[in-house]
């Protein structure tokens, strides 16, 4: 039973434009959310968060998006940059941050120059 | 600052044989998690160690054991290899009452011939 989900393997966009990452989620459990970008040969490093009592939280060019009636999430970056090129994962967590996590499948992003 | 350091970093082992992994957590962190993620899927949860106890496990065999030293390193041990466990097996560390999720180490990567 996979409890997040990431319905697209792989995402290529220009550089300059909007990339957008979704996530889908079947828990109502889950009270906090984060995203990792990973590269090849590295572990996953966190990127951004939001608890289940904001629906958007932004960190420069990263913003992430929280619907929790439709229990679905998503990332944006603007603008995307070739460096942003990497495997992102989703992650649920059921209580707070440092509680276990359940990842999604990853997203490969192509930034493309 | 150093991060989260995992050793070995790459390891071939037969079925059926035993094989231990290791890492130091991040100066200041306090807790550490395993994970193992499979070719082409998201890290999942094996165990956390806190205070040098267990204290949530994922949906993994008892072959899959683990320890955490007073000094807060951790070991994994994995007995009676199968094929399957082949993977890339991340340790975080956090800290159990931060709210800043986890680090991640750039993982050792198992494979059973």
């Amino acid at each position: 039973d996979q409890q997040v989900k990431q319905n697209s393997p792989s995402l290529s966009v220009q550089e300059g434009r909007i990339s957008i990452l979704n996530c889908d989620y079947t828990n109502s459990m889950f009270d906090y959310f984060l995203w990792y970008k990973k590269y090849p040969a590295e572990g996953p490093t966190f990127l951004i968060s939001i608890s289940s009592i904001k629906d958007k939280n932004e960190d420069g060019r990263f913003t992430v998006f929280l619907n929790k009636s439709a229990k679905h999430l998503s990332l944006h970056i603007v603008p995307s940059q070739p460096g942003d090129s990497a495997v992102y994962f989703c992650a649920a967590s059921g209580g707070g941050a440092t509680n276990k996590l359940i990842f999604g499948t990853g997203t490969l992003l192509a930034v493309q120059p | 600052d150093a991060g989260v350091t995992q050793s070995p970093t790459h390891l071939i082992k037969t079925r059926g044989q035993q094989v231990t992994l290791r890492c130091s957590p991040k100066s200041g962190h306090d807790t550490v998690s395993w994970y193992q993620q499979a070719l082409g899927q998201g890290p999942q949860f094996i165990f956390q160690y806190y205070e040098e106890e267990e204290r949530q496990r994922g949906n993994f065999p008892d072959r899959f054991s683990g320890h955490q030293f007073p000094n807060y390193s951790s070991e994994l041990n994995v007995n009676a290899l199968l094929l399957g466990d082949s993977a890339l097996y991340l340790c975080a560390s956090s800290l159990v009452q931060g709210g800043n999720g986890y680090t991640f180490g750039s993982g050792t990567r198992l494979t059973v011939v």
